[in-house]
């Protein structure tokens, strides 16, 4: 059954501004990474951060991780059309060999 | 590099026919690959591991004779539908984790597949 839970379900935002997403999960893990969705297409992984890690860079994405709320956030900073995309986190737990995935943020990011 | 493929990037059926998707992990040996359903406007959800050269382990839920899962190489996993069914239309993604950890990519990451769209008539 997917743990993570992401809000909003959906946000529209202005071309230029940040897009901020947050996903919750339930067990413990070791460690949460989001994806970004086109529409009908695959996934692609944007970035792991690890149970031990707080917070990640990588270029106009920053992710923080706070284990004592079990939560993450993504932000996507100076956002562009091209950003418009659905975005999931996924959990890989500490017992398992698998990612659960969140329910997902649909970001449309208008010009 | 970790690039993974799957064929065929959509198929149209009828109604119990039998449908097979191939993954494959075109620069890396994956020794676990993943199968994925997504119905529309939904997130993913785990179908089975499928691990070479042994039985794939299913998810609570998914029915083991009606989704037939081999991976026979470390390079190949194979999805068949069978008896297809207009329920069973959905986008089919696969993923795969790389086994070695010098010099390749991380066994943390799993690298997906662009996914089959089924579509069952």
């Amino acid at each position: 059954s997917q743990q993570g839970e992401e809000d909003p379900q959906a946000l529209s935002i202005q071309e230029g501004e940040n897009a901020t997403m947050n996903c919750s999960y339930k067990t413990s893990i070791n460690n949460l990474q989001w994806y970004r969705q086109n529409s009908g297409r695959g996934l692609v992984h944007l970035i792991l951060i690890r149970s031990n890690e707080r917070e990640k860079h990588s270029g106009r994405l920053r992710v923080t991780l706070d284990t004592s709320k079990k939560s993450s956030s993504l932000l996507i900073t100076a956002s562009r059309a091209a950003d418009t995309a659905s975005y999931f986190c996924a959990t890989d737990g500490i017992y398992g060999n698998k990612l659960v995935f969140g329910a997902g943020t649909i970001l449309r990011v208008k010009s | 590099g970790a690039v993974v493929s799957q064929h065929p990037s959509w198929v149209i059926c009828k109604s119990g026919t039998s449908v097979k998707i191939e993954c494959r992990s075109l620069d890396f040996q994956a020794t676990t690959m993943f199968w994925y359903r997504q119905f529309p406007k939904q997130s993913l959800m785990l179908m089975a591991t499928s691990n070479e050269g042994s039985k794939a382990t299913y998810e609570q839920g998914v029915e083991k004779d009606k989704f037939l899962i081999n991976h026979a190489s470390l390079t190949l996993s194979t999805l068949t539908v069978t008896s297809a069914h207009p329920e069973d239309s959905s986008f089919y993604i696969c993923s795969a984790r790389d086994h070695w950890l010098a010099g390749g990519p991380s066994t943390d990451t799993q690298y997906f597949g662009p996914g089959t769209r089924l579509t069952v008539l």
